[in-house]
């Protein structure tokens, strides 16, 4: 069965530090990867995807990053966090068989003090 | 690039009643899926039903059911004897080369 793992699921930072949050996908092969951001009581905003490894496209100009060293590894950054950043981050992926179904990971919750 | 409106930030409705949700979108492409996802406070995403877009017939899982009209670009959720634990957000979605969201409803459904 396709799983999506998503940690850590609570972070604090301060501001101007770096970020890593890392997302993996069991049990599928060549997935489109997603990271959206949901601020308190909003929609998700879609702010990478990939298609492919070393593959991202970019939704929102920002100071976040996104990358894909592996085929089942999805990786969000920050050299320096701004305040702005705090917010609850999802990855999620296409599950397969004509894109039948969205999965989530667990979602981080961040907050930038 | 696909955008997804939801136009009804809060919504409320009496238990055992029926409540509709709206969602437009828009695309140039032709095969794609939309979907609605339940939310709850635990913030966890719940798919709630399914449309593929080449069918015509309207998803039904249930209690919960859509008004797919294709040429309108509208996909709208009827949720049928309405109980306490439908009390979440509600996103509409999108997904054909990327997926997208809507900004959600808010349904609140009152005893």
């Amino acid at each position: 069965s396709q799983t999506i793992h998503q940690w850590p699921a609570t972070l604090v930072q301060p501001v101007g530090s770096p970020l890593s949050l890392e997302c993996t996908v069991e049990g599928t092969s060549n997935p489109n990867l997603y990271w959206y951001r949901q601020a308190a009581g909003r929609g998700l905003q879609l702010l990478f995807y990939s298609v492919g490894i070393g593959q991202i496209s970019s939704e929102v100009p920002q100071n976040l990053s996104a990358s894909r060293p592996q085929d089942r590894q999805f990786i969000l950054s920050s050299k320096k966090l701004l305040l702005s950043d705090s917010g609850f981050y999802l990855c999620a992926h296409l599950g397969e068989g004509a894109r039948a179904e969205a999965f989530f990971g667990q979602g981080t919750r961040l907050t930038v003090v | 690039a696909q955008t997804v409106t939801q136009s009804q930030p809060e919504m409320s409705v009496q238990e055992a009643e029926t409540v509709t949700l709206s969602c437009t979108y828009d695309t140039s492409e032709n095969n794609y899926y939309l979907f609605w996802y339940k939310q709850p406070p635990s913030r966890q995403m719940i798919l709630v039903i399914r449309q593929e877009a080449y069918k015509q017939q309207n998803a039904t899982e249930n209690r919960f059911s859509v008004n797919f009209q294709k040429a309108a670009k509208s996909f709208s959720l009827k949720i049928s004897d309405s109980q306490l634990g439908d009390t979440a957000m509600y996103f509409c979605a999108f997904t054909g080369n990327d997926m997208r969201f809507g900004a959600g409803t808010r349904l609140t459904v009152k005893p």
